[in-house]
């Protein structure tokens, strides 16, 4: 079953408002998780690396200010976009380590359409 | 040079053939490698990894490895419909993870 889990799964929003997504590490604690965006036929690209009781680590070109993370818990870590606009809209993927070779276990993404 | 080179294809095969996937590799730290399937607007679902030199079979998938080589390979036998997906490598040699573009699937009925 899924380990790992993104709610909503699909957000259509206003452009200049603010989107949450929430990604839960559904089987066990995860003191890292990870976000990614694609764009369509496009690969994943990491945005940051959530760590759990500490900023976040933002990739190169990635703006901190307006992706922000939030990784409170140990089960749960929060993007939100801000003042989002056109070109935010993408699919966000989540994702948490595990196993042996640190394979990453990735939710199910999330939609964003902003309008 | 990318870290990570794969075709993006499209690569569209009758049902039942076997289909050859390949990402190569620059960087001689990575030590794991993984294979992911992505159907359309769905996060990626870990296929296999390994992490020598080799095969590995799962059913109709083997995952093989050339660290020589620095190639990786996924073969899927008597392909069905359902296997039409997006598929992505992956490699780790640490904490990173890197992924190669996919390289989308079609396996015509």
């Amino acid at each position: 079953g899924a380990v790992v889990s993104q709610h909503p799964s699909w957000v259509i929003c206003k452009s200049g408002t603010s989107v949450k997504i929430e990604c839960r590490s559904l089987d066990f604690q995860a003191t890292t998780m990870f976000w990614y965006r694609q764009f369509p036929k496009q690969s994943l690209m990491l945005m940051a690396t959530s760590n759990e009781g500490s900023k976040a680590t933002y990739e190169q070109g990635v703006e901190k200010d307006k992706f922000l993370i939030n990784h409170a818990s140990l089960t749960l870590s929060t993007l939100t976009v801000t003042s989002a606009h056109p070109e935010d809209s993408s699919f966000y993927i989540c994702s948490r380590l595990a196993g042996d070779y640190n394979e990453q276990f990735f939710g199910p993404g999330t939609r964003l359409t902003v309008l | 040079q990318k870290e990570v080179e794969q075709d993006p294809g499209p690569l569209s095969v009758p049902e039942g053939a076997i289909v050859s996937l390949n990402c190569t590799y620059s960087n001689s730290a990575f030590q794991y490698f993984m294979w992911y399937r992505q159907y359309s607007r769905k996060g990626p679902e870990l296929l296999m990894y390994t992490y020598s030199s080799g095969n590995k079979e799962d059913g109709r998938f083997t995952a093989q490895v050339d660290k020589s080589s620095k190639y990786i390979s996924l073969f899927i036998r008597d392909s069905q419909p359902s296997d039409s997906a997006t598929y992505l490598c992956a490699m780790t040699g640490g904490f990173k993870t890197i992924f190669g573009a996919g390289t989308r699937l079609f396996v015509k009925a």
